[in-house]
């Protein structure tokens, strides 16, 4: 079952603009980690959150983390067009150990106009 | 630096057929994850591999089996092969610390006719 659902599903941007994604999950995390894919490739890590953090950056990239809301959201500053794919988020749930097992919700498809 | 390697890249079998998937875990790395991803869908845990024990299962049918070798290699076997198993199959592979997340393959895409 899917633990995340990204919104929205699909997101048209120009390039230079800024593109948010959102997702919400139903139980209580470890962590939250966003991917990214392109084209039915394989995922790319690009961050990882830890439930006692509200706010991290990475590069272009600042992600937050509201764990009374259950929900996340996905900033990429001054978009490419070599952005354009595929980002899942991930979630790491509580309880089960220190196992790390992943569940991600359906994905936001990013395309970035040049 | 070789990420992690997945083979082979694509597969079509015949429903009712066997297929063993193989993945190369990233240098350094122990533990190795399988997932299935169908077509527009995220990916789905299927089980995970860590000092050559199955610790950790999805929702899956006991069709789907594995295995990891001393050498942390890993090892999916689906028996039975339904048209529904046509998908997307990533290996993810990680270390110690999960600060840098999973690493993963670039996948097989099997298709059952």
């Amino acid at each position: 079952s899917q633990q995340g659902e990204e919104d929205p599903q699909a997101l048209s941007i120009q390039e230079g603009e800024n593109a948010t994604m959102n997702c919400s999950y139903k139980t209580s995390i470890n962590n939250l980690q966003w991917y990214r894919q392109n084209s039915g490739r394989g995922l790319v890590h690009l961050i990882l959150i830890r439930s006692n953090e509200r706010e991290k950056h990475s590069g272009r990239l600042r992600v937050t983390l509201d764990t009374s809301k259950k929900s996340s959201s996905l900033l990429i500053t001054a978009s490419r067009a070599a952005d354009t794919a595929s980002y899942f988020c991930a979630t790491d749930a509580k309880g089960g150990g220190s196992n790390y097992k992943l569940t991600f919700g359906k994905g936001t498809l990013l395309t970035v106009n040049p | 630096d070789a990420g992690v390697t997945q083979s082979p890249t694509h597969l079509i079998k015949t429903r009712g057929q066997q297929v063993t998937l193989r993945c190369s875990p990233k240098s350094g790395h122990d533990t190795v994850s399988w997932y299935q991803q169908a077509l527009g869908q995220g990916p789905q845990f299927i089980f995970q591999y860590y000092e050559e024990e199955e610790r950790q299962r999805g929702n899956f049918p006991d069709r789907f089996s594995g295995h990891q070798f001393p050498n942390y290699s890993s090892e999916l076997n689906v028996n039975a092969l339904l048209l529904g198993d046509s998908a997307l199959y990533l290996c993810a592979s990680r270390g110690s610390t999960i600060v840098y997340g999973y690493t993963f393959g670039s996948g097989t895409r099997l298709t059952v006719v």
